[in-house]
């Protein structure tokens, strides 16, 4: 079936940095984009940027930009994410989701999630 | 502007209909998407485009939109229904870019 696995839960002190990987099986990894979602506890979801596996073309929302990086590895149809410079309100759940292939200028949201990483950040 | 607001509480009696809203300049331009989230879960897609559901997901979901306004609408709530649902679209500046509502927390009485 369609899913996304991460990878498992990561400590890191302050000024670390964090990759997580989120690997894709039961369709065609190039074929669809992958986004990058983290959550606090308690609250809500905010997106973290976007990647096109086939180009590999990215973009990151203004608050991570300078500090993640998203890559990946066609070959095992695995995505990444890196965030840098991490402080203790950088701890979170990080999701990867798959977004539905839509028209040009139109978006559909994102079909399938993956578990999520539970990422601490603590002295 | 790259907002989308929704309230932060609705509450709807068991087996009625409730309708959870999302308004933000962005839904002139694109459809909302939306995701239901229960404790320690991912979140699920529920609605998105003019107004699909995902295989699996109960025809009691529904989605409109009007204007600046997205609506997700849940006809005969059922008590498994309770749980955060999420409004998402394309940020309008063109840039690829992704936007969440603040969520709204369902409570079935």
């Amino acid at each position: 079936q369609v899913q996304l696995v991460q990878s498992g839960a990561e400590v890191k002190k302050p000024g670390a940095s964090v990759k997580v990987s989120c690997k894709a099986s039961g369709y065609t990894f190039t074929s669809y984009d992958i986004n990058w979602v983290r959550q606090a506890t308690g609250q809500g979801l905010e997106w973290m940027g976007w990647m096109n596996p086939n180009s590999g073309n990215t973009g990151y929302a203004q608050k991570f930009q300078g500090r993640v990086t998203m890559t990946r590895n066609t070959s095992i149809s695995t995505a990444y994410m890196e965030l840098s410079s991490l402080r203790s309100e950088d701890t979170a759940v990080y999701y990867c989701a798959r977004e539905i292939a839509a028209p040009t200028y139109y978006y559909y949201g994102m079909d399938v999630w993956g578990q999520g990483t539970t990422v601490t950040v603590s002295s | 502007s790259s907002e989308l607001t929704q309230d932060p509480a609705v509450s709807v009696a068991l087996g009625q209909t409730v309708r959870i809203t999302c308004q933000g300049d962005s839904l002139r331009s694109y459809y909302a998407s939306w995701y239901q989230q229960k404790p320690g879960q991912a979140p699920v897609l529920v609605i998105y485009g003019k107004n699909n559901r995902p295989s699996g997901i109960p025809d009691r979901f529904s989605g409109s939109s009007s204007g600046n306004t997205a609506s997700l609408t849940i006809t005969g709530a059922q008590a498994e229904d309770e749980a955060d649902y999420y409004c998402n679209s394309r940020d309008s500046s063109g840039n690829h870019h992704v936007v969440f509502g603040g969520g709204t927390k369902l409570t079935v009485l």
